[in-house]
């Protein structure tokens, strides 16, 4: 059985930093695209970045580009997110996703497997 | 940057109803388009991928069709279980969201 469980979150003043950790079992993660996705309180969808399954390539959401950095250990079978110059808008819960295919294909396809996400709150 | 544009932005419906999502393209996506739904608190759920195709365990009432810059999910008969929040999302280039549908109870 996939699964995914995130960590990490928590409260952060603006301007501050947050790493997640996203920890995958139940499946090669080495083969994967692996993407983060946030969701502001009440707030839709909205894709984060995303890397593929050698790390040896990042795609990032404008909104976050120059700010947050994302990476993988493919031998711990963890992705993270580290978060720097956080703002206010940045609060949301963060899932991470495993891509729905294994074609590694350049920024991914869509995701048919979701952690339950964890909350970051940027506030003084 | 493609903006992707769903309506309605809620729908009410009763149960058995047929009802239909459209998910709009600024530009050609090809059948690069899948569909979500969600309920309060819990993770995104793939039910269609590239389009047309379901994904493995969600029943057949649910279905996409669409090519380029306009999509549709439809699901023939609603059942309790249908009622939560849609999402279309396409990964032609990058990635970008649809606002999301809520259905409700009529």
């Amino acid at each position: 059985e996939v699964q995914l469980l995130e960590s990490g979150g928590g409260l952060v003043q603006p301007g501050g930093s947050l790493r997640l950790s996203c920890g995958a079992s139940g499946f090669t993660f080495s083969a994967y695209v692996m993407t983060w996705v946030r969701q502001a309180p009440g707030k839709g969808l909205e894709w984060v970045s995303t890397i593929r399954a050698s790390g040896d390539n990042t795609y990032y959401a404008d909104s976050v580009k120059g700010r947050f950095t994302i990476s993988r250990d493919n031998s711990r079978n963890t992705m993270f997110l580290q978060m720097n110059s956080l703002r206010a808008e940045d609060t949301a819960v963060y899932h991470c996703a495993k891509d729905g295919t294994d074609t590694d294909y350049i920024w991914g396809t869509y995701w048919d497997h979701w952690g339950q996400g964890t909350l970051v709150t940027v506030s003084s | 940057d493609i903006q992707m544009t769903q309506s309605p932005s809620t729908l009410s419906a009763s149960v058995g109803d047929r009802v239909s999502i459209t998910c709009r393209a600024s530009q050609s996506i090809s059948r690069y388009l899948a569909w979500y739904q969600q309920k309060p608190g819990k993770a995104p759920k793939v039910l269609i991928y590239k389009a047309s195709s379901l994904q493995s365990g969600v029943p057949s009432r649910f279905s996409g069709s669409g090519s380029g810059t306009e999509f549709t999910l439809t699901i023939s008969s609603l059942q309790p279980d249908d009622f939560a929040t849609y999402y279309c999302q396409q990964y032609n280039d990058y990635h970008t969201f649809g606002q999301g549908t809520k259905l409700e109870i009529k």
